[in-house]
């Protein structure tokens, strides 16, 4: 079952805007993942926030992590074109063998 | 340096086919792992390997075998192809962390 659900599903905005993408998950974590999948490619790592982290940033990425609301946020600034791509957050779980457990995804389109 | 290299790119399969789909990295990861992406489904976990010579069950084993022939390479099986296993395959290693690299999916259509 899906311990990450992305919010929204699908995201449309201009070039040179901020992007902002959420994450909720059910239990507790050792760390929240972010990757980017470009059309017809596979998954890309982006950034990791461990458990004990608030925020973190990364070129134009910043992400959020709240335990208490068992959320997260990604953060795209001045967003480009080459932007366009699904996000998807992972979680990894105590006790979970090193499984990281996928939410099903954002798409995200920078309109140029 | 490939990272995650998997074959085929594409396959077309008739139901109740088998056939194999190959994935090796380059990277001396110890552990790998076997997923499968539907729309609207997100990845789902078929198969993992800790380590060379270990295999567990992920989320959606059903209908797949795996082998880890060693530390670079691991397979995955489907001995009679079903409609329903019609998806992208990803295949990924790990590194510390638990921060994975894909590779680039094998596309299968079971008709």
């Amino acid at each position: 079952s899906q311990q990450g659900e992305e919010d929204p599903q699908a995201l449309s905005i201009q070039e040179g805007e901020n992007a902002t993408m959420n994450c909720s998950y059910k239990t507790s974590i050792n760390n929240l993942q972010w990757y980017r999948q470009n059309s017809g490619r596979g998954l890309v790592h982006l950034i990791l926030i461990r458990s004990n982290e608030r925020e973190k940033h990364s070129g134009r990425l910043r992400v959020t992590l709240d335990t208490s609301k068992k959320s997260s946020s990604l953060l795209i600034t001045a967003s480009r074109a080459a932007d366009t791509a699904s996000y998807f957050c992972a979680t990894d779980a105590p006790g979970a063998n090193s499984k990281l457990t996928f939410g099903k995804g954002i798409t995200l389109s920078v309109r140029p | 340096n490939a990272g995650v290299t998997q074959t085929p790119k594409f396959q077309v399969l008739k139901t109740g086919q088998s056939m194999t789909l190959q994935c090796a990295q380059d990277m001396n990861h110890n552990s790998m792992y076997w997923y499968r992406q539907d729309p609207g489904m997100g990845l789902r976990l078929i198969y993992y390997s800790a380590s060379e010579g270990t295999t567990d069950k992920g989320e959606v084993p059903n209908g797949y075998n795996v082998s880890r022939l060693n530390k670079r390479e691991f397979s995955l099986r489907l001995e009679s192809a079903a409609p329903s296993q019609t998806s992208v395959y990803f295949c990924a290693s790990k590194v510390a962390k638990n921060i994975q690299y894909f590779g680039a999916g094998t596309r299968l259509s079971v008709l």
